[in-house]
């Protein structure tokens, strides 16, 4: 399997508080994990990609005090939006890759969380 | 930059073929992926081809890779009613593990 999960799914807060987004991946390890950004109708904006132990790496653009990435663990990643304002509001994706030989480096979604910030 | 592109909308009736198409920029993409996204869901993985094929069939769903054209194609077969949903086209290129979006295209089946 290749299950991944997000919590919360659902967010809504005031402008100017924080808020932390998990992503985890169930039924394996995950060598690497990325965050995508997702606008209403619009594609998926990769915002960074994050392997367990190391530094995130930000796509250009995307402010890293901001976007706080933090990769603990095999199976955790966490995104956490520092002083949010209504510009962030979207809806925000994790995946994760298995980092096995032969599995195409698939990427595996996971539910995504909408966060409304008001 | 790499770009991949497709058309925004696509309408069939319940138990017709539907054929959804994207074309990509990047001559060294190594996979092509077809995701799937319901309203407010994240994205679910159908199918992927490796770049040196030409077709892929996984029960309703057939995959065509036109190299040469940069032209991946998703058909769905015998199309129902949960089928409805955006799909997206992905192409990894050769030197990162990162991902290409296409547009996204809206696929409406009408029962």
């Amino acid at each position: 399997g290749a299950v991944v999960s997000q919590h919360p799914s659902r967010v809504i807060c005031k402008s100017g508080t924080s808020v932390k987004i998990e992503c985890r991946s169930l039924d394996f390890q995950a060598t690497t994990m990325f965050w995508y950004r997702q606008f209403p109708k619009q594609s998926l904006m990769l915002m960074a990609t994050s392997n367990e132990g190391s530094k995130a790496t930000y796509e250009q653009g995307v402010e890293k005090d901001k976007f706080l990435i933090n990769h603990a663990s095999l199976t955790l990643s966490t995104l956490t939006v520092t002083s949010a304002h209504p510009e962030d509001s979207s809806f925000y994706i994790c995946s994760a890759t298995k980092g096995l030989a032969g599995d195409s480096d698939t990427q595996y979604f996971g539910p995504g969380t909408r966060l409304t910030v008001l | 930059g790499e770009d991949v592109e497709q058309s925004l909308f696509l309408s069939v009736r319940e138990g017709d073929s539907s054929v959804i198409n994207c074309t990509y920029t990047d001559s060294s993409s190594t996979y092509l992926y077809w995701y799937k996204q319901e309203p407010g869901a994240g994205l679910q993985l159908l199918t992927y081809i490796f770049s040196n094929m030409d077709m892929k069939q996984d029960q309703r769903l057939t995959v065509l890779l036109n190299k040469k054209d940069k032209h991946l194609s998703l058909r769905i077969a015998d199309t129902q009613t949960g089928d409805s949903a955006i799909y997206f086209c992905a192409e990894k290129g050769g030197a990162t593990n990162k991902l290409i979006f296409g547009t996204g295209t809206l696929l409406a089946v009408q029962p």
